[in-house]
């Protein structure tokens, strides 16, 4: 199973906001250890969507943000659209594993 | 445009071995961490080793510490993973990527690689 936790589903009407929880403990997320998003279309490579919590790369909309306090983040997506359907996993690093972690992932669903 | 480009998945008995490469272009590889991520068939994303810049420290989850060996070489842009004593369950798509280690998450990921042990 996964250091970090999230909801294995979340689902949305087009235009509506959905957000993803991120679940960590005392020794990634609670170490003050940053969280970062990445977003899986079917069939391809992860892209980075948010990093150090609350930033966004270059070209990534608007319509994604994120958020952190204390040992939990959350990605919100407002204004859903269908090309939004996909996998979103959290990351961050764990002291005690001395390595990266992942969350196990959240599948995203436009109806 | 900045780019990984994979190489070298297939398929593989257990305890046999495979060597996977990654060729950067469009950054100056010299100066980034590097890192391997696999994804097993329908499951999430696993981090599986980084390394620094010159190469002088490396990084491995656990559950291939001893078996698979990341390096680099600098002069040809090029990261890899070196993977011995194959379990079925190292079958997975590996990704390449380049690593912001100075605040722990990757930027620019490869399309990946499907490696198959059975």
């Amino acid at each position: 199973q996964s250091v970090l936790t999230q909801p294995p589903s979340v689902s949305g009407a087009p235009g509506q906001r959905v957000t993803i929880s991120c679940t960590g403990t005392s020794s990634n997320i609670g170490a003050d250890y940053d969280v970062h998003w990445y977003e899986q279309l079917p069939g391809t490579a992860p892209k980075l969507l948010i990093y150090g919590n609350t930033n966004r790369p270059s070209g990534v909309p608007d319509r994604f943000s994120g958020s952190k306090s204390g040992t939990s983040a959350s990605l919100a997506i407002t204004g859903l659209q269908a090309e939004d359907e996909g996998d979103y996993y959290c990351q961050s690093y764990d002291s005690s594993l001395n390595g990266y972690v992942f969350g196990p992932g959240t599948k995203v669903t436009v109806l | 445009e900045v780019e990984l480009v994979q190489s070298g998945g297939g398929l593989v008995q257990p305890g046999g071995s495979l060597r996977l490469s990654c060729a950067a272009s469009g950054f100056n590889f010299r100066f980034y961490w590097m890192s391997w991520v696999r994804q097993a068939p329908g499951k999430g994303l696993e981090w599986v080793a980084n390394i620094k810049e010159d190469g002088s420290e490396k990084y491995y989850v656990d559950s291939v510490k001893g078996r698979f060996t990341i390096s680099r070489d600098n002069a040809e842009n090029s990261l890899y993973l070196q993977m011995n004593s194959l379990r079925v369950d190292d079958t997975a798509t590996y990704y390449c990527a380049r690593d912001k280690a100075s605040m722990y998450y990757m930027d620019v990921w490869g399309k990946g690689t499907t490696v198959t042990v059975s």
